[in-house]
């Protein structure tokens, strides 16, 4: 069955960068975009941008394009998700989900990052 | 800042049937397919609706999607206390730029 794993609980202080990995079983790791999106603390879901494990080809939507890096590593059936310039803003669940079509059908646990001094 | 507008909330008796609408625009829900998404307390959101009105296999009758025009709808029969839930709609925004969730609705079983 399809899952997507991903890295733990991380705290970071102020101006630090985080980096978050989603391990990817059960389906052909390059036949499907993932997609990061973040939840903050009793707030909605926000889209941060995808990646394709294929060509490795991304797009990250603006609010987070001067600083975020997604990347892949296909040896291992992996995607990372890098936050650079981190503030409190940035304290939430991050999520990786797999999306074979214009809907996210497989989600991540979610890896909670907290930012604070 | 959502650009997909639900209500923050919904209510009703076990066995009931309730509707969650999303509205957006043209460039977003008048442009696309829209998919819908339960997200339990403390876990990840899960797929219910997919492109307007499909359900994923193992999703029950009882929720239905559909869309008309720049809007969505979510409706869910024979509400069950497992239901209570938060509910997203989602869709791309024109020339599949990015992706939009709704603003989200908490689900409240009487």
């Amino acid at each position: 069955q399809v899952q997507l794993v991903q890295s733990g609980a991380e705290v970071k202080k102020p101006g630090a960068s985080v980096k978050v990995s989603c391990k990817a079983s059960g389906y052909s790791f390059i036949g499907n975009y993932i997609h990061w999106v973040r939840q903050a603390p009793g707030q909605g879901l926000e889209w941060v941008g995808w990646i394709n494990p294929k060509s490795g080809n991304t797009k990250y939507g603006k609010k987070f394009q001067d600083r975020v890096t997604m990347t892949r590593d296909t040896s291992i059936n992996t995607v990372y998700m890098e936050l650079n310039r981190l503030t409190s803003d940035d304290t939430g669940v991050y999520y990786c989900a797999r999306a074979p079509t214009a809907a996210y059908d497989s989600w991540g646990q979610g890896s909670l990052v907290t930012v604070s001094s | 800042q959502s650009v997909l507008t639900q209500p923050p909330s919904v209510s009703a008796a076990p066995g009931q049937k309730v509707t969650i609408s999303c509205s957006g625009s043209s460039s977003n829900i008048g442009d696309n397919f829209v998919s819908w998404y339960q997200q339990l307390p403390g876990t990840a959101p899960k797929l219910l609706i997919y492109d307007n009105n499909q359900r994923p296999s193992g999703i029950p009758d009882r929720f239905s999607g559909s869309k008309s025009g720049t809007s969505a709808t979510l409706g869910i029969t024979g509400l069950q206390t497992g239901d209570e839930a938060d509910y997203y709609c989602g869709t791309w925004t024109s020339g599949l730029s990015s992706f939009v969730f709704g603003t989200g609705t908490k689900v409240t079983v009487l």
